[in-house]
């Protein structure tokens, strides 16, 4: 099993360009997230999806979008990127949301940088 | 909405000693608290967890305490290795229903260095 996949693993923007960064995972996890990760702070979440077709919001979703059309992808974009975007981006995947915790098995992350 | 704090930002420990880490959070059902550890430029990986009914959970070396009437959690490592050197982060996971689902709230992180 390969686990959590992420691409790229860095990327630099300019402000206004858009771009997707792409999250698989192999294990037949329903449960996956988006997490942005900044300086003197937690992970925190941006987007979920709970399965194929079923996405919803976290703590910071706007400025971008997500999709969930098939049980090993969930790709993040980012429409219109602005320096606030620059961030280190973490994918994550479990069984289950579940009543009873199910262990996250995360990405290695995507370092981007918005000019 | 759930808070969970980690206000050390950085603890250093000498190797062969025990590493005390903190964490507090605002609120609690029933639900998990968990330990996270983090090595540069990779994912964090699952520790260890606590269900809200529990006190104490251990495994080898590592063992999570939770003192339900202070609000707090706390992580041993005994004893410490270099190799735990890490940023450590305290998370909450919602296990209800509803727009929670599944939703993991992490601490800020504390960076562990046990020296040689």
């Amino acid at each position: 099993n390969a686990g959590v996949t992420q691409t790229p693993k860095f990327q630099v923007l300019k402000t206004g360009q858009s771009m997707t960064l792409q999250c698989a995972q192999d294990m037949n996890h329903e449960y996956m997230s988006w997490y942005r990760q900044d300086p003197g702070m937690g992970l925190r979440l941006i987007h979920y999806s709970v399965g194929a077709g079923i996405t919803d919001q976290g703590e910071v979703p706007n400025g971008y979008n997500v999709s969930r059309s098939t049980t090993e992808d969930f790709p993040l974009r980012l429409l219109s990127a602005a320096p606030s975007q620059t961030s280190v981006y973490f994918c994550a995947s479990s069984l289950t949301g579940g009543l009873a915790y199910n262990e996250q098995f995360f990405g290695p992350g995507t370092r981007l940088t918005v000019l | 909405d759930q808070q969970v704090k980690q206000n050390s930002p950085s603890l250093s420990v000498q190797e062969g000693r025990i590493s005390i880490l903190n964490c507090d959070y605002t609120n609690s059902m029933f639900d998990y608290f968990l330990w996270y550890k983090k090595y540069p430029a990779e994912g964090p990986t699952f520790l260890i967890s606590i269900s809200s009914i529990k006190d104490k959970n251990e495994d080898g070396r590592f063992t999570v305490f939770l003192n339900k009437s202070a609000k707090h959690l706390s992580l041993h490592i005994v004893p410490s290795q270099p190799g735990d050197s890490a940023v450590y982060f305290c998370l909450h996971h919602r296990g209800a229903g509803g727009t929670s689902y599944g939703k993991l709230t992490f601490g800020q992180g504390t960076i562990l260095t046990v020296h040689p």
